[in-house]
């Protein structure tokens, strides 16, 4: 059974940067083609893709926040890290982690599998 | 980015209606679609693949078609576990995106 809890800080200050864990159940991001992406949710709008990592550290990064974004994984530990930096009011979000599905050889997933969010909130 | 979009953003329905939603692509994203139901504090679920095919586990009475630029997402015989928000996502590129989102409310 895939499972995903993310875990990190409820509130950030603008301009500080935040760091969200992602702990892995029921796969290894050691095998091959397994990937994780993280996806974000502003309180009564839509979901946003922002960054997804394969098992071979291949990494894929929304166009419009590539500059803020940086994912990483620990495959030691099962887990994966998301950084965006300057954080701004806007960026409040509950964020999920979500397992990636998708097609051997191909840059092509959706999520099967998602944690149950952690709501992230910038304010000074 | 490849920009989807919903329609309707809401409607109103009774359990045993006939619901469509559909959803279209800025370009053709092939049969690379898929679908998801979200409840109030919950993670999205996964129903529908490639466009029409249904994830395990998901109810038989959800079924999605369409390719290019033009899907739907029918839920044969409204259920009241059904009442949420359902959201389209296309993975024709690396960088996915998601449609807006559909209400299914309570009529």
């Amino acid at each position: 059974q895939i499972t995903l809890k993310e875990s990190g800080p409820t509130v950030v200050k603008p301009t500080q940067t935040l760091t969200l864990t992602c702990i892995l159940s029921g796969f290894s991001l050691s095998t091959s083609g397994e990937g994780v992406g993280w996806i974000r949710q502003p309180p009564g709008k839509a979901l946003e893709w922002l960054a997804l990592i394969y098992w071979d550290d291949d990494k894929r990064y929304s166009p419009s926040l590539k500059s803020r974004l940086t994912i990483t994984k620990d495959t030691s530990r099962n887990q994966v890290v998301l950084t965006m930096t300057n954080m701004d009011p806007v960026d409040t979000a509950t964020y999920y982690c979500a397992h990636r599905r998708g097609y051997s050889g191909y840059d092509l997933y959706y999520f099967d599998n998602w944690g149950q969010g952690t709501l992230v909130t910038v304010s000074s | 980015d490849i920009q989807m979009t919903q329609s309707p953003s809401s409607l109103s329905a009774s359990v045993g209606d006939i619901v469509t939603i559909t959803c279209r692509a800025s370009q053709s994203i092939d049969r690379w679609l898929a679908w998801y139901q979200q409840k109030p504090g919950r993670a999205p679920k996964l129903l529908i693949y490639k466009a029409s095919d249904l994830e395990t586990g998901a109810p038989s009475r959800f079924s999605g078609s369409g390719s290019g630029t033009e899907f739907t997402l029918t839920i044969s015989t409204l259920q009241p576990d059904d009442f949420a928000t359902y959201y389209c996502q296309q993975y024709s590129s690396y960088s996915v995106t998601f449609g807006q989102g559909t209400k299914v409310e309570i009529k």
